[in-house]
């Protein structure tokens, strides 16, 4: 089945400062790679998504891209702000009849003010 | 527009009770989902269900059974819990079948077992 890696585990920047997490996935057939963040107590809401179609999806701060012949794809948060503080998490799925999504253990961001 | 409703939200038991974890969506979604989400272990697929009257199991199935009462509602039972199965579930819905769609979650039950 689908392992997803996910890097790093926490990350803490200043704020203003870009973050990036960054993902690995095993399967070849996988076609759709959601993002969600996590806050404190709260449920995973997605952020951002991207399909194989595309390399790179932009919304205001974040952006994701990826790299199908590497199997790699990567958070991007530019200008952070203590609001951004969460796990994130990235997710691969190859769709089909059975649709079903394969997380990453998640990364803890801590944005200081 | 609830979106996905999980009852009860926080739930201690005794090793060896049962209970019945309650997932309901009105989205129209097709599929739905159990997981569960322990520390530093991210999101674990526990039974998914891609359409009414089909269940699967995920990743981490022992010690759960589910049922996927109608297209709204699915429910997560443990028969005789254990220590182990402390943890935060949560329930998920999606378009899912064959259309590559987000999952929408609940709030989540935080379930501790004595």
């Amino acid at each position: 089945g689908e392992n997803v890696e996910q890097h790093p585990s926490t990350l803490s920047v200043q704020e203003g400062d870009s973050a990036v997490i960054k993902c690995t996935y095993s399967d070849s057939a996988s076609n759709y790679f959601p993002w969600y963040k996590q806050e404190l107590g709260k449920r995973p809401q997605l952020i951002i998504d991207i399909r194989s179609n595309v390399g790179e999806k932009k919304d205001q701060r974040i952006a994701v891209t990826l790299n199908k012949t590497a199997k790699h794809f990567s958070l991007h948060i530019t200008e952070t702000q203590p609001e951004d503080s969460a796990v994130y998490f990235c997710a691969a799925s190859t769709g089909g009849s059975n649709y079903k999504l394969t997380f990453g253990k998640g990364t803890l961001l801590t944005v200081n003010p | 527009n609830a979106g996905v409703t999980q009852t009860p939200k926080f739930q201690v038991l005794k090793t060896g009770q049962s209970m019945t974890l309650q997932c309901a969506q009105d989205m129209n979604h097709n599929s739905m989902y159990w997981y569960r989400q322990d520390p530093g272990m991210g999101l674990r697929l526990i039974y998914y269900s891609a359409s009414e009257g089909t269940t699967d199991k995920g990743e981490v199935p022992n010690g759960y059974n589910v049922s996927r009462l109608n297209k709204r509602e699915f429910s997560l039972r443990l028969e005789s819990a254990a220590p182990s199965q402390t943890s935060v579930y949560f329930c998920a819905s999606g378009q899912g079948s064959h259309s590559n769609q987000p999952q929408h979650f609940g709030d989540g039950t935080r379930l501790s077992i004595l």
